[in-house]
Formats: structure tokens, sequence, C-alpha cells
């Protein structure tokens, strides 16, 4: 059972750098890792996903090193808007394909 | 395209009443799945179905049930209401489950049970 561990919670300041790290230390081979982001009174939104080493998109960056057993969501230059429970994702593969959301980190950004 | 949307978005029922909530998704995806999520809580998964005709037990299945009857739609029926199905249901899709597996949800449903 691939299971993901995260900080409960975070705080920020505006314009700071924020990096949220998530531990998956029996993720499978071939799986990949997914960030999503949930605002207050929304679904969770796909932010980013990778594999291995450094991918960057125009809302954050993804770390993973190369034994994979964890990985770590950079979001630059945070403002308020930022405020939201962030989620780290591996497949869970134990009695069939299926994607369970552990409990996630809640940012709270502050002015 | 509209994406994932679900129907009701609010609903206040009494105990032991039932209902229906109505899942659908316009990006012709296999992988659909409900989950509740409880205030300050994670996302727990309640039922998914890997296909047209297929349902599966997820997380929290008890108290409720599921058809997929077309490929499109994804119904969640709560047969005799609780309080404790207060919460509010998120409906998701996805193209496949594999190892690029990306998510899509709906707005949610605002359930309350009196």
């Amino acid at each position: 059972l691939a299971k993901t561990t995260q900080p409960i919670s975070m705080d920020s300041y505006e314009g700071q750098e924020v990096n949220i790290t998530c531990s998956h230390n029996n993720i499978a081979t071939n799986d990949y890792i997914t960030w999503y982001q949930q605002f207050p009174s929304q679904g969770p939104r796909f932010i980013i996903q990778g594999y291995k080493t450094k991918v960057t998109n125009e809302v954050a960056s993804l770390f993973i090193p190369a034994d994979r057993k964890s990985s770590t969501l950079s979001l630059p230059r945070v403002s308020l808007s930022d405020t939201a429970v962030y989620y780290c994702l591996v497949a869970d593969r134990a009695g069939g394909f299926k994607t369970i959301f552990g409990a996630g980190t809640r940012l709270f950004v502050k002015a | 395209n509209a994406g994932v949307t679900q129907t009701p978005k609010f609903r206040v029922l009494k105990t032991g009443q039932s209902m229906t909530l109505l899942c659908a998704q316009d990006m012709n995806h296999e992988y659909m799945y409900w989950y509740r999520q409880d205030p300050g809580m994670g996302l727990r998964l309640i039922h998914y179905s890997v296909g047209e005709g297929t349902t599966a037990k997820g997380e929290v299945p008890d108290g409720y049930n599921v058809s997929r009857l077309k490929k499109q739609n994804f119904l969640l029926g709560l047969e005799s209401a609780a309080p404790s199905q207060t919460s509010v249901y998120f409906c998701a899709s996805s193209y496949s489950p594999g190892v690029h597996e990306k998510l899509f949800f709906g707005s949610g449903t605002q359930l309350s049970v009196l």
C-alpha cells in the first residue's frame, strides 16, 4: 500500500517561497507523484505531476530525489490566494487501482 | 467542455429519506469516483467505477449505492439518510487509472441530514 505522509499545516507570508515535502516510502517503480490543490468550497484541482528529478509548470515546481521516496512541492512567491490544502498522491494498487487522498497540508499565507 | 458536473449543489434531507446525487462528465473518461469530505478533513473514497456497468467499493462504502449505466454518468444513492452522512460530496473522473492518472473534480454537493 503506497501511503503518503505530509505536514498537517504550514504558515507563510506573501512573497515567500513555500516548500511542502511528502514522504512515500513504498512508491511502486512505475508510479508517478501527483499534487492537487483545494480551495475552500471547491473540488481539488490538479497542479503538477512528476516521476523523477524536477518538473516545473506555471504554478509550481516538483522536486523528486533519485530514490523517489519523497517529493517536494515548491510554490514560488506565494500570495494570499495560494491559501489552500495541498494533497500529495501516489497510486493505491491494493485490491484494485483507486486514488486515495491523505489529509493534505493546509497552507495559510499571511499578509 | 463543462468537465464534471454535479447536481444538486445543495440538499437538506431528513433522517430516513432517500436521494440520488448525479455526476456527469463530458470528457469520455473511463474512471469515475465518489468522495466525501467532512469539515477540516481530507477526501475519503466511497465508491468508484472503472467503466460503464462496473462499480467497486472504496474506503467508506456503507450506506451508499452507486450505478454507472452510462459511461458519462455516475450516480450516488443514499437509501436511508443518516446524520452521519452530512458532508460535502465530490465526484471525479479520469481518463485511465494508469501511472499518469489526473483526476478532474466537480464543484461538490453540500448535503445536510437532519
